[in-house]
């Protein structure tokens, strides 16, 4: 149980793009689904926080009009990387919460790997 | 200070052995605590979660959770090759997101 899937699991993309993450809980409603991001070599860094059916919280530096997050349904939330850069290329990983999860356990998807050329 | 400290590493134990890894958080209203692996080009797995002082064991893992001295470990008994990775330590208030450590890289030897 509490599996979350990503897609894609990774893409490369042309810098000026935009690119579209999508993040689904398979068994499990998730009420809340946080993205992170990862720099080789550092620990994960929260970007923000997504609740079902509400608006984003996002972390200190991270520009909300750059990485418009959507949690329309307690399955699915989904992270567009706007106007893409090369120093936006990472390992982008989403995860989830919610009912029918242990409380608190946070469950990864895969992640995606983006690289902007 | 970092909310969650953890030593980088490596931390190299021979196969079989007692791989020890420790976890020091700063904020004593955190809640959860939890124990994830960390392959590399991979997403973070669950190891362990812990809520109460004390010892904790699943198979060959045990975490262990000193609230008064802001201290979590996790020991792995019989240490494999396939345990090398990197363990990160993660903590919360009820709720909301997980605050990670910088993760310990563990490198067991054949």
């Amino acid at each position: 149980g509490a599996v979350v899937s990503q897609h894609p699991s990774w893409v490369i993309c042309k810098s000026g793009t935009s690119v579209k993450i999508e993040c689904r809980s398979l068994d499990f409603q998730a009420t809340t689904m946080f993205w992170y991001r990862q720099f080789p070599k550092q620990s994960l860094m929260l970007m923000a926080t997504s609740n079902e059916g509400s608006k984003a919280t996002y972390e200190q530096g991270v520009e909300k009009d750059k990485f418009l997050i959507n949690h329309a349904s307690l399955t699915l939330s989904t992270l567009t990387v706007t106007s893409a850069h090369p120093e936006d290329s990472s390992f982008y990983i989403c995860s989830a919460r919610g009912a029918g999860t242990t409380t608190d356990t946070q469950y990864f998807g895969p992640g995606t790997r983006l690289t902007v050329l | 200070q970092k909310e969650v400290e953890q030593n980088s590493g490596p931390l190299s134990v021979p196969e079989g052995a007692i791989a020890s890894l420790n976890c020091t958080y700063s904020d004593r209203g955190s809640q959860s605590f939890f124990w994830y692996r960390q392959y590399s080009g991979k997403s973070p797995e669950l190891i362990m979660s812990i809520y109460s002082n004390g010892d904790k064991e699943d198979g060959r893992f045990t975490a262990q959770l000193n609230k008064a001295s802001q201290y979590v470990s996790l020991l792995i008994r019989d240490s494999q090759p396939s345990d090398s990775a990197t363990y990160l330590c993660a903590v919360n208030r009820r709720r909301r997101a997980l605050t990670f450590g910088s993760g310990t890289r563990l490198q067991v030897q054949p």
